[in-house]
């Protein structure tokens, strides 16, 4: 089955730097790569997804890359903010499947 | 609002009592799934429904069974709880949707629409 990895496990920054999370994933079949957040105590949440025949998606501070050659993919947040603290998780889903496959999370501290 | 609920939010139990977690969603969405959150391994799914009439295993549903008793309703049970199936779980619902867009491109998105949690502890 779709294996995937996330790095790195914890990140910290100061407030106003960028972070970059990568994961890899293993199934070439795979065509859907979403992000989700989860702040402390609260549920997971859609903040930007890729389908497989786009490289990259922005909306405002976020963004999304994907290299479909190497099967990597990468969450680029800009300018971050103490309110991006949170656990962000990387996912894939194979075409015709509508299963995730979630990466082990990003716990992301942004440090004022 | 529409909405994922699960209930209950919290439940202690203990090894060997059967356990059921119950999910209702009012998006309207077909397809409802169970995930399991452990601390440094993520989300892993259980199992998955895309109709009343549909039931299919994920990841790790070994000790797990499911019932969808109506669209809006996705309950999972554990039979013989024990320690190691203490964990956070998570509901969701989806809604796939394509768009064509101007030029002829589609657009896929899988929108996963979870419910809060419930926190569950096996003694």
């Amino acid at each position: 089955g779709e294996n995937v990895e996330q790095h790195p496990s914890t990140l910290s920054v100061q407030e106003g730097d960028s972070a970059v999370i990568k994961c890899t994933y293993s199934d070439s079949a795979s065509n859907y790569f979403p992000w989700y957040k989860q702040e402390l105590g609260k549920r997971p949440q859609l903040i930007i997804d890729i389908r497989s025949n786009v490289g990259e998606k922005k909306d405002q501070r976020i963004a999304v890359t994907l290299n479909k050659t190497a099967k990597h993919f990468s969450l680029h947040i800009t300018e971050t903010q103490p309110e991006d603290s949170a656990v962000y998780f990387c996912a894939s889903m194979r075409a015709g499947s509508y299963q995730l496959t979630f990466g082990k999370g990003t716990k992301l501290s942004v440090i004022p | 609002d529409a909405d994922v609920t699960q209930t209950p939010r919290n439940r202690i139990t203990k090894t060997g009592k059967r356990i059921m977690l119950e999910c209702s969603q009012t998006k309207g969405h077909d397809r409802m799934y169970w995930y399991r959150q452990d601390p440094g391994l993520g989300l892993r799914l259980i199992y998955y429904s895309f109709d009343v009439k549909d039931i299919n295993k994920g990841e790790i549903s070994d000790g797990y069974s499911v019932s969808r008793q109506a669209q809006a309703k996705f309950s999972l049970s554990l039979e013989s709880a024990i320690p190691n199936q203490t964990a956070l779980y998570f509901c969701a619902t989806s809604d796939p949707l394509v768009k064509v867009l101007a030029g002829g491109t589609t657009s896929f998105t899988d929108t996963q629409y979870f419910g809060p949690g419930t926190r569950l502890t096996v003694l």
